[in-house]
């Protein structure tokens, strides 16, 4: 099975400051690879696919980047409304394996 | 706009079976992938399995043995089933369409497995 990590699993951070996660498949992906919002109570929400391609309506704020096993997130300046916990997810194969999660919290 | 709704039993007792619904509407079930994921309390995504329009399904191997998902097409609606359920599986549990991700979900519907 697919193992992907997340890094860090926490971050504690300010309004305007520049956030980068990263996400480590076990296995080469190629860039079937997205990232998801959630915030408390809600479901989790699409922000980028195929690695880097943000889905509309996200903000340009957000961009992904990586190939094969390493992938970036990055939120070039926080926002009140990002404080939540952003997952990777493998969409190569069956069957789907989320991250553990980073947890992006106001410093 | 597609958007999708869950519903089912809240409360399972030990040892029975879950059910779930999804309702898909404001778009066609045919030519997606429809998924099943959940996340217990406090704690991260786990993916169940998928169905297709045409019935083909995929399930996560730990879950194999206790999952059916199946598709009502002239309803819009897809179904999960997980057998012999325990402590363990109470979580809240997501329908979602797979296009190239992830990109529609249900809001999630709590299930807890209690006697």
């Amino acid at each position: 099975d697919f193992q992907m990590t997340q890094s860090p699993s926490f971050v504690s951070a300010s309004v305007g400051d520049r956030v980068t996660i990263t996400c480590r498949a076990s296995q080469h992906i190629n860039t079937w690879l997205a990232w998801y919002q959630q915030k408390p109570g809600k479901a989790p929400n699409l922000l980028i696919y195929g690695a880097s391609t943000l889905q509309s309506g996200v903000p340009s704020r957000f961009s992904g980047s990586g190939s094969g096993t390493d992938f970036t997130l990055t939120i070039s300046s926080l926002q009140p409304e990002d404080f939540a916990t952003y997952y990777c997810q493998q969409a190569n194969m069956f069957p789907f394996t989320f991250g553990p999660g980073t947890k992006v919290d106001i410093k | 706009q597609v958007q999708l709704q869950e519903s089912g039993p809240g409360l399972v007792k030990p040892s029975e079976t879950l059910s779930l619904t999804c309702t898909v509407s404001g778009g066609s079930i045919s030519g997606y992938y429809w998924n099943w994921i959940r996340q217990p309390p406090g704690k991260g995504l786990e993916w169940i399995g998928y169905i297709y329009d045409s019935g083909s399904t995929s399930y996560k191997p730990a879950l194999k043995n206790r999952v059916t998902i199946s598709v009502d097409t002239s309803k819009n609606q897809f179904s999960l089933k997980l057998s012999s359920v325990t402590a363990a599986d109470t979580a809240v549990y997501y329908c979602a369409r797979a296009d190239a991700a992830l990109d529609h979900w249900g809001q999630g519907t709590l299930v807890t497995v209690s006697s």
